[in-house]
């Protein structure tokens, strides 16, 4: 089945500086790569996914990119707040319905 | 519009008792998914319904875990003779379309903890 692998596992910024959360997979037929956001003791949200199509997408500080032949993805966050303070999962989709998630990246973000 | 909900929001069982988790997804949502996580961990798939049938058991751990969903909406997932290893979040998406890649909106989780 697909393994996906999420890096770094937690992830301290200062205020306004950029963040960056890589994941791998292994399958090559994958082809939707969601973000999720999850705040503490919250439910997970989607905030930006990409599909196999497109190599960047960006919405407002949030960006992905996806390198197809290399089998990694990419959620980078500029000009961060201490809103912006969650863990992110990382998701792949392939042919079917069924998401395989990272393991999460606590992210934390100083004023 | 309302979004999914989960009851009960937090559960505290003694080992061996059986366990209802319920989940209502969005209205007109016809795939539907249980997940479970861990403390520090990510989300586990358990179940996959498309309409009223599971077409994926794959990710339910043992046979003490079932669930089902009636009239193409509400579901619940059932743990029989919980052990202390079932203490977990149990978090319930749904889908727009089932059988496709479409975003999966989640439930706020039933925190499950098995003395």
């Amino acid at each position: 089945g697909e393994n996906v692998e999420q890096h770094p596992s937690t992830l301290s910024v200062q205020e306004g500086d950029s963040a960056v959360i890589k994941c791998t997979y292994s399958d090559s037929a994958s082809n939707y790569f969601p973000w999720y956001k999850q705040e503490l003791g919250k439910r997970p949200q989607l905030i930006i996914d990409i599909r196999s199509n497109v190599g960047e997408k960006k919405d407002q500080r949030i960006a992905v990119t996806l390198n197809k032949t290399a089998k990694h993805f990419s959620l980078h966050i500029t000009e961060t707040q201490p809103e912006d303070s969650a863990v992110y999962f990382c998701a792949v989709g392939g042919s079917n319905y069924k998401l395989t998630f990272g393991k999460g990246t606590l992210l934390t973000v100083n004023p | 519009g309302a979004g999914v909900s989960q009851s009960p929001s937090n559960k505290v069982t003694e080992k061996g008792k059986d366990v209802e988790l319920r989940c209502d997804p969005i209205s007109g949502h016809t795939a539907l998914y249980w997940y479970r996580q861990s403390l520090g961990q990510g989300l586990e798939f358990l179940i996959y319904f498309q309409g009223n049938s599971a077409p994926d058991k794959s990710g339910l751990p043992s046979d003490r875990f079932s669930a089902e969903r009636t009239g193409g909406s509400v579901s619940t997932l059932t743990i029989q003779r919980t052990q202390q290893e079932d203490s977990a979040v149990y978090l319930c998406a749904s889908s727009l379309v089932a059988g496709t890649q479409e975003t999966q909106y989640f439930g706020p989780g039933t925190r499950l903890l098995v003395l």
